[in-house]
């Protein structure tokens, strides 16, 4: 089975504080995601990676960043964590399905990382 | 842009009941993805189904079923004779084909009591 391993499934950090959040994959997988999750939001994309050193926004990358220095690695950073971003993160990976008709992607959730912001 | 709605933000029913979540999306797209996903409270996500744009094909899994119908952007899940264990909360979610990004819906919380 794919597994999508993210390191903290709980963390409290400080207001200002640098935290970073990590995500491996371990299935050779080109893309990797990183959402947050809120009451009544749903899971909004943060920032997205389809290779190793690229990254392109989401909808919300706003006091966010992140790194890919390796294919199975995804990291999030809050270079200064604000209180507002309290939520639950996921990290994904995808990967093509081929033979199914046009271009389709499976898609591997980790568990989560519940961050609170004190 | 693509967007999804999930109009129902909890739902609540007694064990046996039918449960029809509702979905719907927003695309430009002509190939387009549609994915529902289950989270129940340990909070992974659990893959149920994916469909693509061309097959318009009403799919039965078990107690789950799916209607897909393109001419009013819908994609409505539907649990029968509901369990406890169907307790969590339920995504909706929309992948453009040259995109390869999944947007999500806001969920949909479902409670099923005993």
């Amino acid at each position: 089975d794919v597994k999508v391993t993210q390191s903290s499934r709980y963390l409290v950090k400080r207001t200002g504080e640098k935290v970073f959040l990590e995500c491996v994959q371990d299935m050779d997988h080109e893309n990797m995601f990183w959402y947050r999750q809120d009451p009544g939001l749903g899971l909004r994309l943060i920032y997205f990676s389809y290779d190793v050193k690229m990254k392109e926004k989401g909808d919300i990358p706003e006091g966010y960043s992140v790194s890919r220095e390796k294919k199975e690695r995804f990291s999030l950073i809050l270079e200064s964590a604000s209180t507002n971003q309290t939520s639950m993160y996921l990290c994904a990976s995808s990967f093509e399905i081929r033979g199914t008709g046009p271009s389709n992607y499976g898609y591997t959730f980790g568990s989560g990382t519940r961050l609170t912001v004190v | 842009a693509q967007k999804v709605t999930q109009a129902q933000t909890e739902i609540s029913v007694v064990e046996k009941e039918d449960v029809t979540l509702d979905c719907v999306y927003e695309t430009r797209d002509t190939t387009y993805y549609l994915f529902w996903y289950k989270q129940p409270p340990s909070g992974e996500l659990v893959f149920l189904i994916r469909r693509n744009s061309f097959d318009e094909q009403n799919e039965i899994s078990g107690r789950y079923s799916w209607n897909f119908q393109k001419s009013t952007s819908s994609f409505n899940f539907t649990i029968t004779a509901s369990q406890v264990v169907d307790s969590a909360v339920y995504f909706c979610a929309l992948s453009e084909a040259a995109g390869n990004k999944l947007t999500f819906g806001g969920g949909t919380r479902v409670l099923v009591k005993p």
